[in-house]
């Protein structure tokens, strides 16, 4: 257990339909980063927080994507009308300030009907 | 031309055997790198970091060659919970970003 917690692990979803994950990191480590991975696939980059402040974003996060991190701590990642081609594992990761190592939560699965 | 690929695999290998598994990356400007483990439909786990120098982690061993740009993994005396999708990465610390590969599988058999 990294310490980092996604919820929810699953969601199932329509097409068209608007969904948001959430992503409690652990406390002490500043940078949050989330990653998108499909089947048979490494995860790959979407955007990355600095404390509150959201640093870099990815191509793939097209305008349907948005990111937040208030204050700080959790992060919430929404995708708005939702499709097919979302379907995949969010990933969210934690940095340890002394080792850039990236420590992932359990990710939550997204399928879009 | 993706900016680290592996060998999807699989690779079936007997319980003992020893195997190798090997990365390039195609962006100079990533400074550390690292082996993460996946399990089937878990995230991915550190598995070590990778130094010029090559290091060792009881049964695994890692080595970077930057002339050539190529990673490698070897794991000895393999046992059947080593099953899994091993991931090469780069981290590129002006970016701030992991790049992952699209990660090579390992089936050990008994």
């Amino acid at each position: 257990d990294t310490g980092v917690s996604q919820n929810p692990r699953h969601k199932i979803t329509k097409r068209g339909q608007n969904v948001t994950f959430r992503c409690d990191p652990i406390s002490e480590h500043n940078r949050l980063y989330w990653y998108r991975q499909t089947l048979g696939q490494g995860p790959e980059f979407l955007t990355y927080f600095q404390n509150e402040a959201q640093l870099e974003k990815s191509r793939l996060l097209s305008d349907r994507f948005s990111a937040e991190r208030p204050k700080g701590s959790f992060s919430t990642l929404e995708i708005q009308r939702t499709e097919q081609g979302d379907s995949a594992m969010y990933l969210c990761a934690n940095t340890d300030r002394a080792t850039d190592t990236q420590y992932f939560g359990p990710g939550t699965r997204l399928t879009v009907l | 031309r993706k900016e680290v690929e592996q060998d999807p695999g699989p690779f079936n290998v007997p319980e003992g055997a020893t195997v190798a598994f090997n990365c390039t990356y195609s962006n100079s400007a990533s400074q550390s790198f690292f082996w993460y483990r996946q399990d089937c439909r878990k995230e991915p786990k550190l598995l070590m970091s990778v130094y010029s120098s090559g290091n060792e982690d009881g049964r695994f061993t890692a080595q970077l060659n930057r002339a050539s740009q190529y990673i490698s993994l070897l794991i000895r005396d393999s046992k059947l919970s080593d099953s899994a999708t091993y991931l090469c990465v780069g981290y590129n610390n002006a970016g701030n970003m992991l790049t992952f590969g699209g990660g090579t599988r390992l089936m050990v058999k008994p």
